[in-house]
């Protein structure tokens, strides 16, 4: 079936330092976005990449969506204690375009002050 | 606007007993859905519809039943619970499938 797989599954950085997720899919996605979980939280939307080689930015966050619209990073410099939680992206398959996300396993990012 | 909503926020049931989950929204979106989250997995989806009247399985919908008889409601069962079952609960919705998502506080089911 469809996957999503998303690498690093935790990662903790001392604050200022950079953090990076990524996202790959076992087919084409039409669109990916991105969410973000503070603890004890529910997701909360970020972004939506759709074409191919997008990249957009929120701030300090910077996202990328693959040439091949197979994969996706998320990147975010000089992290601070306010990015800590975890970051999912999520993806619709182009043969089912337009009714589901298939979410990957998150990123869970602790930031050391 | 509330967005989302959810009730009830914990929950703790025991082997076989039943309850239904109510998700609740006010922002006219045709798209509800019904996720569990459990550790290291992310969120998989268990039902989904695509408008009022309307219901689709998910990738885990066994042990689960949904009902959308009002566009602002999506009401998850559970028939007879397992220990299988226990996770949290999320609830979203979105105007398209391929939209952003709006996901409700979630409800924390254990069952014993």
């Amino acid at each position: 079936g469809q996957q999503v797989m998303q690498i690093p599954q935790y990662q903790h950085v001392q604050e200022g330092e950079d953090f990076t997720t990524y996202c790959n899919s076992s087919t084409t996605l039409s669109n990916i976005q991105w969410y973000k979980q503070r603890p004890g939280g529910h997701p909360v939307f970020l972004i939506q990449l759709v074409k191919s080689g997008e990249v957009k930015k929120q701030k300090r966050l910077t996202f990328q969506f693959g040439e091949a619209k197979k994969n996706s990073s998320l990147h975010i410099t000089a992290t601070q204690t306010t990015d800590v939680g975890t970051y999912f992206c999520a993806g619709t398959p182009s043969e089912e375009y337009g009714n589901k996300l298939v979410f990957g396993a998150g990123t869970i990012l602790r930031v050391k002050s | 606007n509330a967005g989302v909503t959810q009730t009830p926020k914990f929950r703790v049931l025991k082997t076989g007993q039943s309850m239904t989950l109510l998700c609740a929204q006010d922002m006219n979106h045709e798209y509800m859905y019904w996720y569990r989250q459990d550790p290291g997995m992310g969120l998989r989806l268990i039902h989904y519809s695509v408008g009022e009247g309307t219901t689709a399985k998910g990738e885990v919908p066994d042990g689960y039943n949904v009902s959308r008889l009002k566009k602002q409601n999506f009401l998850l069962g559970l028939e007879s619970a397992a220990p299988s079952q226990t996770s949290v609960y999320f609830c979203a919705s979105s105007t398209q499938g391929h939209n952003e998502q709006f996901f409700g506080p979630g409800t924390r089911l254990t069952v014993l």
